[in-house]
């Protein structure tokens, strides 16, 4: 069964303190993994596409980096305006569904 | 690029009526558009999948009598709650994609209250 298992669920950080999200995936046939932001009563949005092992995207200050286990999202020196819901989806290569984590709440303290 | 709306933003209604839901690709044609349902604290569940056209395609335990999908041109679906009880209630999604992309651009979302 395709499954996407997200850590930690929350994460509290003060603003300038690095550190990475983790989603970890187990799937038939990986066609991508997507990474969204989600603030409070919004829908998604989009962030990155990885599609193979090895492979890394970077946003201001975000960056995705993928294995064939698991993606990292890093991010650098974050700052309030980063803290939302970040979420983690895989889309199989037989159904083309997007599969979502339960996603990390990241909270930046200025 | 790739903007979508959705409307309305929040709704409420009594037991037993129908509520529609409108998701529009404002800059993009999108063949395909999904329909997700989000609880609080949770993550995102597939409702169905709709292309251009055709019937929707609903996911296991989703009834597609209750929640009928309309994806009547290359920028507008429809999701129409019939009959909407106190446990439909909650954030309905909708997402579209391009013909030759993968990814999904979700809109806004709408807030279902069922009293």
């Amino acid at each position: 069964e395709d499954q996407v298992t997200q850590s930690p669920e929350a994460l509290r950080l003060q603003e300038g303190e690095s550190s990475s999200l983790n989603c970890s995936y187990t799937v038939s046939g990986l066609r991508g993994l997507f990474w969204y932001r989600q603030d409070p009563g919004k829908g998604p949005e989009f962030l990155f596409t990885l599609y193979s092992a090895g492979e890394e995207k970077e946003k201001e200050r975000l960056k995705a980096t993928l294995t064939k286990k698991e993606s990292f999202l890093h991010i650098t020196a974050p700052k309030p305006e980063d803290s939302a819901t970040y979420l983690c989806a895989v889309q199989a290569v037989d159904t083309g569904k997007l599969i979502f984590g339960q996603g990390t709440t990241l909270q930046v303290k200025p | 690029g790739a903007v979508v709306s959705q409307h309305p933003s929040r709704v409420i209604c009594k037991s037993g009526t129908s509520v529609k839901i409108e998701c529009r690709s404002l800059d993009f044609q999108a063949t395909t558009m999904f329909w997700y349902r989000q609880f609080p604290k949770q993550s995102l569940m597939l409702m169905a999948t709709s292309n251009e056209g055709s019937k929707a395609t609903y996911e296991q335990g989703v009834e597609k009598d209750k929640f009928l999908i309309n994806h009547a041109s290359l920028t507008l679906s429809t999701l129409t709650v019939t009959s909407a009880h106190p446990e439909d209630s909650s954030f309905y999604i909708c997402s579209a994609r391009y013909l030759t992309g993968d990814e999904q651009f979700f809109g806004p979302g709408t807030r279902l209250t069922v009293l």
